[in-house]
Formats: structure tokens, C-alpha cells, sequence
């Protein structure tokens, strides 16, 4: 099975600042016939279903504010938050759809 | 609009069966691979299963593989999870989940609010 793993656990980010979150599948995610990455990051606010962001490692979902960007390939990833809102509290999750069993990394939560 | 509603959630004894549905609209279901995803209460995510959108791809957790069926009626835009052998650890808020595409290696773009599970005697 491919363990993602995430760091950090947690940050602090001031309002307007830069918050970045990487994750690392513990084997490529990159299949190379269509070089795609299948890697997604998800956004949970309590009380809420989990929230598409980022799929194929850096396609942005539709309505997502563009600050959220994903980057990354094979076996190292990072989301960024390039001006953290008072909104964007929340644990984010990386997840690779490349390999079943499909898993999730351990999350990371994001403060103020 | 896309939504999945889940049910068939509630307390249940270990070693009991429990069979969970999601109900869709919004969206051609037929066409669109479907997922379970499940949450521990103050855990992280736990991937439970999928089905591709004509039933003939299924994968399943580690922690599940046969115990658990993921199972779909196209005809009735409703998703299945039929639990057997339920254990403590199972215990957890069970979201189903549209994939992006008929695919079932795909991310998810829509999820349900959820129905809990709970295993306890």
C-alpha cells in the first residue's frame, strides 16, 4: 500500500501570509503513460465534509480562489496558500488516487 | 446541484451487519465512479472503497477487504455499503463520494454530510 505522510501536523500562519503543506507517498504517484500525478488535496472545515482543492497534483477545482495552488511530482508535493484568509482554517489532506487501496495522509491543520 | 445524502447509520453490536445507501441527484450517476470514505470521530480520513460507474471495477480498504461490499443500483441513483462483522474500530462518520469521472482512479468532488456508524455493545 502507498503511506502518505504530511508535514507539518500543524501551523500557524498570520493573515496574508504564506502557508506551506507538503506531502510525500511512500512510491511515485506519477503513472508515465499520461504523465499525470494522482494526487489531490482536500480542504475540512469542522463539522463539514471534506472539500476538493487540487486533483492531478495542481488542476485547481472549479471555484477554488486561486491563492490555493498545488505543485509537485512523483513522490513529493506541496500545497500552498499564498495569502492565508481568515477562512482558509481548516486540516488539509493530501490524497493519492494512483494505487488501490487509495489512502489519505494524516492531515495537517491550519491556524491563525 | 450535486447531492449525495447517506443513511442507514446508528449503533450496532460487534460481529452485527449494517447495510449504509446514498441517495444521488443531481448529476448522471450512471456515468461517474463512487466512493466511501470514513471518518474515526477526531481522526483523519480513511479511504473504505470504490466502484467504477458500471460495477465492474471495486476496491477495497485493508481494513475492510472481506468484511465489507460496495455495491450500486444505477437504476435507483443509489450507492451501497453493505458491513458485516462490524468491529469497535469501525466506529466512524461513513461519507460517500462522487468520483470526477466513470473512472475508479479518480479524486472525489463531491461529498455527503455523512451518517455515523456506530459499533459498540
Amino acid at each position: 500500500d502507498i503511506v502518505m505522510t504530511q508535514s507539518p501536523d500543524s501551523l500557524a500562519v498570520s493573515l496574508g501570509e504564506r502557508a506551506t503543506i507538503n506531502c510525500k507517498s511512500s512510491q511515485s504517484v506519477l503513472y508515465s503513460s499520461n504523465n499525470k500525478n494522482y494526487l489531490a488535496w482536500y480542504q475540512q472545515k469542522p463539522g463539514q465534509p471534506p472539500k476538493l482543492l487540487i486533483y492531478w497534483a495542481s488542476t485547481r477545482e472549479s471555484g477554488v480562489p486561486d491563492r490555493f495552488s498545488g505543485s509537485g511530482s512523483g513522490t513529493d508535493f506541496t500545497l500552498t496558500i499564498s495569502s492565508l484568509q481568515a477562512e482558509d482554517v481548516a486540516v488539509y489532506y493530501c490524497h493519492q488516487y494512483y494505487n488501490a487501496p487509495f489512502t489519505f495522509g494524516p492531515g495537517t491543520k491550519v491556524d491563525i | 446541484q450535486v447531492q449525495l445524502v447517506e443513511s442507514g447509520g446508528g449503533v450496532v453490536q460487534p460481529g452485527r451487519s449494517l447495510r449504509l445507501s446514498c441517495a444521488a441527484s443531481g448529476f448522471t450517476f450512471s456515468s461517474y465512479g463512487m466512493h466511501w470514505v470514513r471518518q474515526a470521530p477526531g481522526k483523519g480520513l480513511e479511504w473504505v472503497a470504490v466502484m467504477s460507474y458500471d460495477g465492474n471495477e471495486k476496491y477495497y480498504g485493508d481494513s475492510v477487504k472481506g468484511r465489507f461490499t460496495i455495491s450500486r443500483d444505477n437504476s435507483k441513483n443509489t450507492l451501497y455499503l453493505q458491513m458485516n462483522s462490524l468491529r469497535a474500530e469501525d466506529t466512524a462518520v461513513y461519507h460517500c463520494a462522487k468520483g470526477r469521472s466513470g473512472s475508479s482512479y479518480d479524486a472525489q468532488d463531491y461529498w455527503g454530510q455523512g451518517t455515523l456508524v456506530t459499533v459498540s455493545s
